[in-house]
């Protein structure tokens, strides 16, 4: 699966919108563009994905270049529950055993 | 009702003990799988199975036996423990053919002295 970069950490104040971004310039035309976030003491918790088209549910928004080289996590409106770490993982559609391969992701801390 | 659920969600033990960790989901899924979350909080998959059946294994020592009974279960024993075992192992289940989205539980955290 290709690799993704994404900024270390990002301050955002609580009930203001956050776009995290992640670059993939290396992604494949089958690459699925996940996004996972982890809170404190949990486990990765599913976010959203998406493959060309902007998508939209309940946690967040994905936006998707055009040329798919990147994408932004946005969350309407942030809470101080939001904050943790959250992974853009990319995964191929011919992904041996559905694996995710998580990077170092972005720290996300919401200030009140 | 916890979708995947591990235990113990604490283990400390001495170097060179054998120790296993649970995990069961209850989402009906096809496919399981251990993670390791070191220190420096990069998560790295270690097996994958598939119906019961390892399909992958991330150049994990050895040491390292998973264990799937049925669907269901995923457990994971560890032999002759080490100082460098130290870390949060988390199991997650999904379906294989699908889009891709993975549950996790709530993580063990292991302590080797």
């Amino acid at each position: 699966d290709a690799k993704t970069t994404q900024p270390n950490s990002m301050e955002s104040n609580e009930e203001e919108p956050v776009h995290l971004p992640c670059n993939h310039s290396t992604i494949s035309g089958t690459d699925y563009i996940h996004w996972y976030r982890q809170l404190p003491s949990q486990g990765p918790e599913y976010v959203i994905h998406g493959l060309t088209s902007n998508v939209n549910n309940r946690m967040a928004s994905l936006a998707i270049a055009e040329d798919r080289k990147s994408s932004t996590l946005i969350l309407h409106r942030a809470t101080l529950r939001d904050a943790a770490v959250y992974y853009c993982i990319l995964r191929g559609a011919n992904n041996a055993g559905n694996m995710l391969t998580f990077g170092g992701g972005t720290r996300l801390m919401v200030k009140p | 009702d916890t979708a995947v659920s591990q235990t113990p969600k604490y283990l400390v033990t001495q170097m060179g003990n054998d120790k296993s960790i649970k995990c069961e989901q209850n989402l009906g899924h096809d496919t399981m799988y251990w993670y390791k979350q070191d220190s420096k909080k990069f998560l790295k998959i270690m097996f994958s199975y598939n119906n019961k059946e390892l399909i992958i294994n991330e150049t994990v020592p050895n040491r390292f036996s998973p264990k799937s009974p049925d669907k269901a279960h995923l457990n994971l024993h560890i032999n002759s423990l080490e100082l460098g075992d130290s870390a949060v192992y988390f199991c997650a289940s999904s379906q294989l053919f699908n889009t891709g989205e993975l549950f996790f539980g709530e993580g063990s955290r292991l302590t080797v002295l």
